[in-house]
């Protein structure tokens, strides 16, 4: 089965800071890959998407993907207290099933 | 953007009893999802439902749990009998599709079941 590992547990970053999410995954056969962030209280949401090698980046948020290495991570540039939650990194092999990896938990400090 | 709903946010049931977990997916979306998260510990896929029929499950969805979606009404989860270890953060999930453009999965806010 997938096994999806996140680094660092919890983060906190100053305001404007670079925030930068790690996971790893174990499947080389996996496809997709997603992010989705957690605000207390609510169901998780889609934050970005990528399936192919490289950087894929959506505003102030980048997210690279290296499959050879089983690596992909999320970078938060300019971070505002707003983007304080929990971030998910799921892994979609087969485009029904998303596992997830066990979270970060961002806190941007004003 | 879309949203799905969960009807109870919270449920507390004695052991034993049967439990029903609501969702109301998105209008137009074909594909649903339930996954469990204990406290703690990450989000487990249990099962998806497709055309009236669970297409995957997994080896935490079991014999006592059920799911359907009547007539188009809400996608259920039903536990019977519930047990101790069913204690968990329940989130339903919905998408348009599985294609590459129709993947992106949208959550409810989950409903809090407490077995005692």
């Amino acid at each position: 089965q997938q096994k999806v590992q996140q680094s660092p547990e919890s983060l906190i970053v100053p305001e404007g800071g670079m925030a930068s999410l790690n996971c790893t995954f174990s499947d080389r056969n996996s496809q997709y890959f997603w992010w989705y962030r957690q605000h207390s209280g609510e169901g998780p949401k889609a934050l970005m998407s990528i399936f192919s090698n490289g950087d894929k980046k959506e505003g102030r948020f980048t997210a690279h993907l290296n499959k050879a290495s089983l690596y992909v991570s999320l970078h938060i540039k300019d971070s505002q207290p707003s983007d304080s939650a929990l971030y998910f990194c799921a892994v979609m092999p087969n485009y029904n099933v998303l596992y997830f990896g066990s979270g970060t938990k961002l806190t941007v400090e004003p | 953007g879309p949203k799905v709903l969960q009807i109870p946010s919270h449920q507390i049931i004695d052991m034993g009893q049967m439990v029903t977990l609501n969702c109301d997916p998105v209008s137009n979306h074909l594909y649903f999802y339930w996954y469990k998260q204990i406290l703690g510990q990450q989000m487990e896929f249990l099962v998806n439902f497709y055309n009236g029929k669970v297409m995957e499950k997994s080896k935490l969805f079991k014999d006592q749990f059920s799911v359907e979606r009547p007539d188009g009404s809400y996608f259920t989860l039903k536990i019977q009998p519930t047990a101790l270890e069913d204690s968990a953060v329940y989130f339903c999930a919905s998408s348009l599709g599985t294609g590459v453009n129709y993947a992106e999965q949208f959550f409810g806010p989950g409903t809090r079941l407490t077995v005692l």
